[in-house]
């Protein structure tokens, strides 16, 4: 049963866009999570939320931004994507197990 | 700083066959351990936690882990595997902070 929920699925895009992706999750969770995997399966931790405060900040390019207003939603914006971008981007909401979502295909020509 | 690490990054088997997927860390303090599968384009699932007690632990679907301190493991088995265990398998290690670490996943073929 889905309780992490993501939009889009999939979003093919322009070098120097901007894009925005969308998280929310059902299971009244605390901690929410934003993970890249990369073409060979590579699982990195971006930000981390605790009650709409950002508690984990991994070195990531200043183009990428957190938006979270409330504790059941987490948003991800790229300012200016490069094609390195290119990636599935996982949500995660968390007690101490993780619930991830199906995940946002960015793809940038 | 934690670290995970998986060996084998494809691991083959028949169907029937038990598998052991390995994972070993490298943290001096408490953890608590875990392993994810990734079906082809889906998100991780949990199958099975450790933090403290017995240190075999059960999971869905039939698998079970097992927790060395002495050997910084905690690796994943099945005593029978079935087809629909294709997949990508994710150890992770989380401290007492909220930061996870995942190992560089093990890619299960069950052949028919």
């Amino acid at each position: 049963e889905t309780a992490v929920f993501q939009t889009p699925n999939y979003h093919v895009t322009q070098v120097g866009n901007e894009v925005s992706f969308n998280c929310k999750q059902t299971l009244g969770h605390d901690t929410m999570y934003w993970y890249k995997q990369d073409s060979k399966k590579l699982l990195k931790i971006m930000f981390s939320y605790n009650n709409k405060q950002l508690i984990v900040n991994e070195t990531v390019p200043r183009r990428f931004s957190p938006q979270s207003s409330d504790k059941a939603h987490l948003n991800l914006r790229i300012k200016s994507v490069e094609p390195e971008d290119s990636a599935v981007y996982l949500c995660a909401s968390s007690d101490y197990e993780q619930y991830f979502g199906p995940g946002t295909r960015l793809t940038v020509l | 700083t934690q670290t995970v690490s998986q060996s084998d990054a494809h691991v083959t088997v028949f169907e029937g066959d038990s598998v052991e997927l390995r994972c070993n860390y490298s943290y001096g303090g408490s953890i608590y351990l875990s392993w994810y599968i990734q079906h082809h384009g889906r998100g991780l699932q949990f199958l099975l936690k450790y933090y403290s007690g017995n240190p075999v632990v059960q999971g869905v679907n039939g698998f079970e882990a097992e927790f060395s301190k002495s050997d910084s493991s905690f690796h994943l088995r099945k005593a029978s595997v079935h087809w629909s265990d294709s997949a990508v398998y994710f150890c992770a290690v989380r401290t007492g902070g909220y930061k996870v670490v995942f190992g560089s996943g093990t890619r299960l073929l069950v052949s028919p």
